[in-house]
């Protein structure tokens, strides 16, 4: 079965601090994407960013970066410099086979990241 | 900006209520999905539209019904709610390009229909 873990329920950091939110997932596709979205109270979750199973480099976008790491099945996504607007709920997702032979997307429990002025 | 709108932003309905959730996209996405999300919850899929027809019903009970008219709208029909299906119901579309595999490529989401049933 296909899984995604975000260990972390919440962090508080105070503002321009780093911060990193893990992402760790389960699955036997070998052929499968990941995605980060971020959800602010408003509601509306934004797409961050996808990366495939065979794209392991990893990615700077800003102040936002990504590290894939096949070998330890995670996906962590590092915020640089947090303002307050960072606050959100972030969620990691897999989309993968499963062992029924149906795509699904699986959603991680969700990190609420809250930056403190 | 959100190219992906729903309406209402909020709904209050009562147990008898018919009505219906909107969404509309203008991307040019040929597939576009209903989500369902509690409180303090990541959201969970429910119904999946490619080139119009519904290709995945993930077990969702009968009174919600949904509807893809064209390509750019999907409609969510409710009738005869329960109160726990309070929640915020998230509508995404995606390029379905047929390059990967269905529910693989970039979702992108709408603000969301914040119900309340009574």
């Amino acid at each position: 079965a296909q899984k995604v873990t975000q260990a972390q329920t919440e962090i508080s950091v105070v503002e321009k601090e780093d911060v990193t939110l893990d992402c760790v997932y389960e699955t036997r596709d070998t052929t499968y994407y990941l995605f980060w979205y971020k959800q602010p109270p408003s509601g509306e979750l934004v797409f961050l960013i996808r990366r495939n199973s065979f794209d392991e480099q990893n990615e700077i976008s800003g102040r936002y970066s990504w590290n894939f790491q096949k070998s330890t099945s995670s996906f962590n996504f590092t915020i640089t410099a947090s303002q307050v607007v960072d606050s959100a709920v972030y969620f990691c997702a897999l989309s993968a086979l499963d062992p029924g032979g149906y795509q699904k997307v699986t959603f991680g429990t969700g990190t609420k990241l809250q930056v403190i002025p | 900006d959100t190219e992906v709108t729903q309406t209402p932003k909020h709904l209050v309905m009562g147990m008898t209520n018919k009505k219906s959730l909107k969404c509309e996209q203008h991307m040019g996405h040929r597939a576009m999905y209903w989500y369902k999300q509690k409180a303090k919850k990541p959201p969970e899929l429910m119904f999946v539209y490619s080139y119009e027809k519904l290709s995945i019903n993930e077990s969702v009970p009968s009174r919600f019904s949904p509807e893809c008219p064209n390509s750019s709208l999907l409609n969510l029909h409710l009738h005869a709610l329960q109160p726990e299906d309070s929640a915020l119901y998230l509508c995404a579309s995606s390029q379905d390009s047929g390059d990967v595999r269905e529910l693989a490529d970039t979702q992108y989401f709408g603000p969301g229909t914040r119900l309340t049933v009574l």
